[in-house]
């Protein structure tokens, strides 16, 4: 089985449109996140939810925001998506904050 | 302020030969400090971590990391490349174990292995 998952693989969509990128982890970890990693494989946290708790919120545009609907999700809803925005996101979770974290495969999002 | 440092944005190394990808850390606190493995169009997988435990750690597929503290250093090493091992490489440093706790991932090391 797989530990973090992320639905879809792969997005395509155009500049404007409201998409939303989904996780899920089956290993009774406390924390999520998401991460996006631009071309140059650099990574940049988004956020951090802990028991449903957001505690990071980075400074990144308010057209996107995290949603946990339980501790095993935790789902990133992009607004009014921009050129910009095309990169990789990754899901990760952990037992606790601050500690080891897996990641799930990513999803390539293409804005056109 | 804690930060992180990766000193090569690319290495490369013979098969066979000992691997070595250096990162650097600043922490006002007793840091953890972890390496992850990213394989191209993979999500990232961790390779060993320390927290404040034994300063040398083993991890998986043979690498290892020494903690020094007073270089604040956490390099990462094998002692014979792999053509396996071509991957970027990310060093992270980790400040507390709260809701303050800060994650700060270095730039990243891509690592070729020549044949």
């Amino acid at each position: 089985d797989t530990a973090v998952s992320q639905t879809p693989k792969y997005l395509v969509t155009q500049m404007g449109n409201d998409k939303s990128i989904k996780c899920e982890q089956n290993l009774g970890h406390d924390t999520m996140y998401w991460y996006k990693q631009d071309s140059k494989k650099f990574l940049k946290i988004m956020f951090s939810y802990n028991n449903k708790e957001l505690i990071i919120n980075e400074t990144v545009p308010n057209r996107f925001s995290p949603k946990s609907p339980d501790k095993a999700h935790l789902n990133l809803h992009i607004n009014s998506l921009e050129l910009g925005d095309s990169a990789v996101y990754f899901c990760a979770s952990s037992p606790y904050e601050g500690y080891e974290q897996y990641f799930g495969p990513g999803t390539r999002l293409t804005v056109t | 302020a804690q930060s992180v440092t990766q000193l090569d944005s690319h290495v490369s190394v013979s098969e066979g030969t000992p691997v070595l990808l250096r990162c650097n850390y600043s922490s006002s606190y007793s840091p953890s400090l972890f390496w992850y493995v990213q394989h191209p169009n993979k999500g990232l997988q961790l390779l060993l971590k320390y927290t404040s435990a034994a300063t040398l750690v083993k991890g998986i597929n043979g690498f290892e990391a020494e903690f020094k503290k007073s270089e604040t250093s956490f390099h990462l090493t094998k002692p014979s490349a792999h053509m396996s091992d071509a991957a970027e490489y990310f060093c992270v440093v980790s400040e507390g174990y709260s809701s303050a706790s800060k994650i700060i991932f270095g730039s990243g090391t891509r690592l070729s292995i020549r044949p």
